[in-house]
């Protein structure tokens, strides 16, 4: 399979636990985004990267989300103390080159949270 | 602000019929990209069509083709010969400098 991978698919946590997830884009993409998708609604952008740096993070993002691409290939996003707000679907997606206005997304399957 | 609006939050076609999902959006951006992406039950996203800001033809896969209309900002997605396999959430998206995706349109097709 070479599409985008995350695991775990599921991950069912305690509220105030810290909890890691983990991207595989396509091989040769160099664009790597993280997205939030809560019930009944649309995702929402996180963060991308394009290659290792980080180029791009939202609002969204609080200072108890950090994530990482440290050599350009996977990603993982860290969610420390965990909060019921939490719960959601975390999706990742991969882009070829190219500048950021012309990218089509390949999304993952995504990693459910659930917060206890 | 970029915004994706999908009016339709749930619709529903006979197999082998047309239906027709409707999306507007707003950006201030001359350039720019707009995608439908399909989302079934369980399982990942994947892209149905997509259309460049500033080609005029409307995108065409197969079965699936949009309306665009630059000036009115609407982007619709019309199936034809509606299958069962397309039952799904449907969600439009635009991109300038940043993704944004509407609240998704839940489609049912129905034997």
């Amino acid at each position: 399979d070479t599409g985008v991978s995350q695991n775990p698919r599921h991950k069912i946590t305690k509220r105030g636990q810290n909890v890691t997830f983990r991207c595989d884009p396509i091989s040769e993409h160099n664009r790597l985004y993280w997205y939030r998708q809560t019930l009944g609604q649309g995702p929402e952008f996180l963060t991308y990267f394009q290659n290792e740096a980080q180029l791009e993070k939202s609002r969204l993002l609080s200072d108890r989300f950090s994530a990482e691409r440290p050599k350009g290939s996977f990603s993982t996003l860290e969610i420390q103390r965990t909060e019921q707000g939490d719960s959601a679907m975390y999706l990742c997606a991969s882009s070829p080159k190219g500048g950021m206005s012309t990218d089509t997304q390949y999304f993952g399957p995504g990693t459910r949270l659930t917060v206890l | 602000a970029q915004t994706v609006t999908q009016s339709q939050p749930e619709m529903s076609v006979q197999e082998a019929e047309t239906v027709t999902l409707s999306c507007t959006y707003d950006t201030s951006e001359s350039n720019y990209y707009l995608f439908w992406y399909k989302q079934p039950p369980s399982r990942q996203m994947i892209l149905v069509i997509r259309q460049e800001a500033y080609k005029q033809q409307n995108a065409t896969e197969n079965r699936f083709s949009v309306n665009f209309q630059k000036a009115a900002k609407s982007f619709s997605l019309k199936i034809s010969d509606s299958q069962l396999g397309d039952t799904a959430m449907y969600f439009c998206a635009s991109l300038d400098n940043d993704m944004r995706f509407g609240a998704g349109t839940r489609l049912t097709v129905k034997p």
